[in-house]
């Protein structure tokens, strides 16, 4: 079975720090993909990043980056130079594959965000 | 319009009410799914339609029924909702390629219900 567990309920950071939000996964399958989105107030999913489990290089993106560790079954967010509009509740998600070719994601609890001015 | 829409934002309704909540999509897609996301519980993936069949459906109890009349809309039809069903619930739609071609889910901005 397929599970995502986001042990951060809520974080509290400073302008400007840097944050780190944890992912762990479960499943069975050697094919899979993972997936973080960001919910800011509006209630909206913003789609940030998709990685499968045959790439396992990093990403970088500005001020976000990711890294996917396999052998520890971990897929971690950090933000770098934290801002205001960070603030959101940010969700971790895996899918795995089907012959279908439909993508049924299941998200973590998520972690909500807070930067302090 | 674009991306994915959904009306109304907000909605109140008693629990012998029937409404119904519209989704639909600018993109292309030809996958559309529901979601719910209450306070206590992380986003549930309800429903999930593929080229307007339904393929999936995680054991939603039946006082909600979807409807995909093409693969640009989606409904959620209400009637005799309970005060748990209270959350808000989020349509996303998404371009499944091929088998190991997997493509992200984009979301609507939600409705958020209130069951009185």
């Amino acid at each position: 079975a397929q599970k995502v567990t986001q042990a951060q309920t809520e974080i509290s950071v400073v302008e400007k720090e840097d944050v780190t939000l944890d992912c762990v996964y479960e499943t069975r399958d050697t094919t899979y993909y993972l997936f973080w989105y960001k919910q800011p107030p509006s209630g909206e999913l913003v789609f940030l990043i998709r990685r499968n489990s045959f790439d396992e290089q990093n990403e970088i993106s500005g001020r976000y980056s990711w890294n996917f560790q396999k052998s520890t079954s971990s897929f971690n967010f950090t933000i770098t130079a934290s801002q205001v509009v960070d603030s959101a509740v940010y969700f971790c998600a895996l899918s795995e594959e089907r012959d279908s070719g439909n993508t049924p994601l299941v998200f973590g609890k998520g972690t909500r965000l807070s930067v302090i001015a | 319009e674009t991306g994915v829409t959904q009306t109304p934002r907000h909605l109140v309704m008693g629990m012998t009410n029937k409404k119904s909540l519209k989704c639909e999509q600018h993109l292309g897609h030809n996958a559309m799914y529901w979601y719910k996301q209450s306070a206590k519980k992380p986003l549930e993936l309800m429903f999930v339609y593929s080229l307007e069949e339904r393929v999936e459906n995680n054991s939603v109890p039946s006082r909600f029924s979807p409807e995909c009349p093409n693969s640009s809309h989606l409904f959620l039809h209400l009637h005799t909702l309970q005060p748990e069903d209270s959350a808000l619930y989020l349509c996303a739609s998404s371009q499944p390629g091929r088998r190991g071609d997997y493509n992200e889910q984009f979301f609507g901005p939600g409705t958020r219900l209130t069951v009185l």
